[in-house]
This record gives C-alpha cells, sequence and structure tokens, in this order.
C-alpha cells in the first residue's frame, strides 16, 4: 500500500521567511513517481513538480526549490523568501506501479505580510 | 491551450435529486480521473479511464455514483439520489499518455471543481 506524510497540518511565516513543507512517503514499488501540486484559496489543484525514483537529483526553480531522498523516503519542498500568494494548501502525492495518485492530507501555509 | 473544463462551477440541490457533473479534458490526453475532495477525507480518487475505458472504480462509494466517458473529450459524473454527505468539490483531471515511455509523464491537470451542495 501506498502512503504519504505530511504531518505539518498548518505553517505560518512572515513574508520574506523561507520555509520548508516535509513530505514523507511510503511504498513498496522501486519505480514511482512523487508531486507537488498548489491548491490556492480559489480553489483549483495547480501541478508543480514531478520526480521519478531514479533522479534524486534536488531541483530548483526560482524562489522553489525540492529535496529528494530516499534514503529516508521524504521529498521536501521549500519556498525562499516567501511572498503573501504562496499562501494556499500543499499537497505531496505518490504514484507507483497501480498508477494512481495517492494524496497527502495538505499542509496549508499562510504567509502573513 | 484550454486546460480541463468542469461544469456546472457550483450546484445546489435537494435530496433525492439526480446531479450530473460534466468534464472535458485536455485534448490529447488519454487519462481521466474524477476525485472527491472533502474536509474529513481529504482527496480521494472516485474512478479513472485510459482511452475512454474505466480502469478502476474501487473508489466510487456507492451505487448511486456513475461514471461515463461515450468519447475522448467527455465524460459525466453522476450521482443519482443524491444525499448530504455527497456535498464536496468534485474534481476532473486529465494525464497524457503513458505508452512507450519508460518515465510516463503521469502528472495530472486538474479542473477548476465543481462545489456540489445537497441540501
Amino acid at each position: 500500500a501506498q502512503k504519504v506524510t505530511q504531518a505539518q497540518t498548518e505553517i505560518s511565516v512572515v513574508e520574506k521567511e523561507d520555509v520548508t513543507l516535509d513530505c514523507v512517503y511510503e511504498t513498496r514499488d522501486t519505480t514511482y513517481y512523487l508531486f507537488w501540486y498548489k491548491q490556492p484559496p480559489s480553489g483549483e489543484l495547480v501541478f508543480l513538480i514531478r520526480r521519478n525514483s531514479f533522479d534524486e537529483q534536488n531541483e530548483i526553480s526560482g524562489r522553489y526549490s525540492w529535496n529528494f531522498q530516499k534514503s529516508t523516503s521524504s521529498f521536501n519542498f521549500t519556498i525562499t523568501a516567501s511572498q503573501v500568494v504562496d499562501s494556499a494548501v500543499y499537497f505531496c502525492a505518490l504514484i507507483g506501479g497501480n498508477e494512481k495518485l495517492t494524496f497527502g492530507t495538505g499542509t496549508r501555509l499562510t504567509i502573513i505580510p | 491551450d484550454a486546460g480541463v473544463i468542469q461544469s456546472p462551477r457550483h450546484e445546489v440541490t435537494e435530496m433525492g435529486q439526480e446531479v450530473t457533473l460534466r468534464c472535458k479534458p485536455i485534448s490529447g490526453h488519454d487519462y481521466l480521473f474524477w476525485y472527491r475532495q472533502t474536509m474529513m477525507r481529504g482527496l480521494e480518487l472516485l474512478i479513472y479511464f485510459n482511452n475512454n475505458v474505466p480502469i478502476d472504480d474501487s473508489g466510487m462509494p456507492e451505487d448511486r455514483f456513475s461514471a461515463k466517458m461515450p468519447n475522448a473529450s467527455f465524460s459525466t459524473l453522476k450521482i443519482q439520489p443524491s444525499e448530504p454527505r455527497d456535498s464536496a468539490v468534485y474534481f476532473c483531471a486529465s494525464s497524457p499518455s503513458s505508452r512507450g515511455l519508460i518515465f510516463p509523464p503521469y502528472e495530472q491537470y486538474f479542473g477548476p471543481g465543481t462545489r456540489l451542495t445537497v441540501t
């Protein structure tokens, strides 16, 4: 069975601070894919990044960066110099051999101006 | 390019009524998914299709729920009869084909959702 755990239910930081959202996953598959999605207050789910299990390179995209560590089954997401527009619920998700996306429970991030 | 389109965006109905939610996936995507989001249960996969064929409907909560995909550009999720506990946001998502790829795309693109309220 697949499982994604986002232990941080809610996080609040002051604008311009850095913040890291944690994601820990469980799967028996050797080939799998990890994702982050953003759900802003408007409600839609926005795809942010995909990583496959063979690629542990960290990735940076502007103020966003992702740290994938198979040794700890973690796929953490860091926002540098946070902005009010980053306020949203962020979901980590996993697909393994069954092709079904398993979501974590989400972390609600609030950026305080 | 147009994203996933869902209609209606909001639906309020009375218990016992039939509800039909509609989805148009991104053109060229082979996979279509229906999800339900509630505060209590989070995001749940209800059913998904590949090339218009239902692959897994194990997430459909009851026989009151049914989904169809008559062609590559249209799908419906129907609830009959509706109950107050069906109140949720229903998302449709589509995904590119994985055929022939060692590392399939698999990322799913979501529609804006339909907020269903059953009174």
